[in-house]
């Protein structure tokens, strides 16, 4: 099948440190996406990544870093520096027709 | 900025009743989607519309666009009780189209 997998499904992150969510597609989508959603609101872009080997921040990058070292891959560290990281992380990738995202599952990143 | 920003921002109806939400966009368009997500879920594509198409159907959705007045409607007919979710357009513009999203709609659809 083809899709987008996130994981880990929840994740927990004790104060200081630095957690790692996972996003892997099998789409051929050149475009991989990061997007924080917190409750009752709409989705904010984290970073964004139109091709290997570069990406961009999007609009709260802050605390947040990414790499995109593989096309089927677009892993999420969410640094100690970020300070209310506690929210719905969702991943989604595109092809170039610009027509349709595919979103993953998502993670929810509680802190403990 | 974001292109696309629904309302209204929550809708609550009865089963059997049709529902109707609206998107605003800023910008000339390629083509307009409207996505679902069910809560605690990711977003799920529901029906694309080409900039040079006025109505499109799928099973009990019904797509208008009025590029004249940079806005589409989502209409649910006969609502169900698992049409629950919060729905989203996204607009592209061409080029270099980075996606972003506004609040949604928020639906809940009593039984």
């Amino acid at each position: 099948d083809g899709g987008i997998t996130q994981s880990p499904k929840y994740l927990f992150r004790k104060e200081g440190q630095n957690v790692t969510l996972s996003c892997e597609q099998n789409l051929n989508h050149d475009a991989m996406y990061w997007y924080r959603q917190d409750p009752g609101q709409g989705l904010r872009l984290i970073y964004y990544s139109q091709i290997v080997n570069d990406f961009q921040k999007g609009d709260i990058a802050e605390g947040y870093s990414v790499s995109r070292e593989k096309k089927e891959s677009f892993p999420l560290t969410v640094t100690s520096a970020q300070k209310n990281p506690t929210a719905f992380y969702l991943c989604a990738s595109m092809g170039l027709s610009q027509e349709t995202q595919y979103f993953g599952p998502g993670t929810r990143l509680l802190v403990l | 900025s974001q292109q696309g920003e629904e309302d209204p921002q929550a809708l609550s109806i009865q089963e059997g009743e049709n529902a109707t939400m609206n998107c605003s966009y800023k910008t000339s368009i390629n083509n307009l989607q409207w996505y679902r997500q069910n809560s605690g879920r990711g977003l799920v594509h529901l029906i694309l519309i080409r900039s040079n198409e006025r109505e499109k159907h799928s099973g009990r959705l019904r797509v208008t666009l009025d590029t004249s007045k940079k806005s589409s409607s989502l209409l649910i007919t006969a609502s169900r009780a698992a049409d629950t979710a919060s729905y989203f357009c996204n607009a592209p513009s061409g080029g270099s189209y980075i996606p972003t999203f506004g609040r949604g709609t928020s639906l809940i659809v009593h039984p």
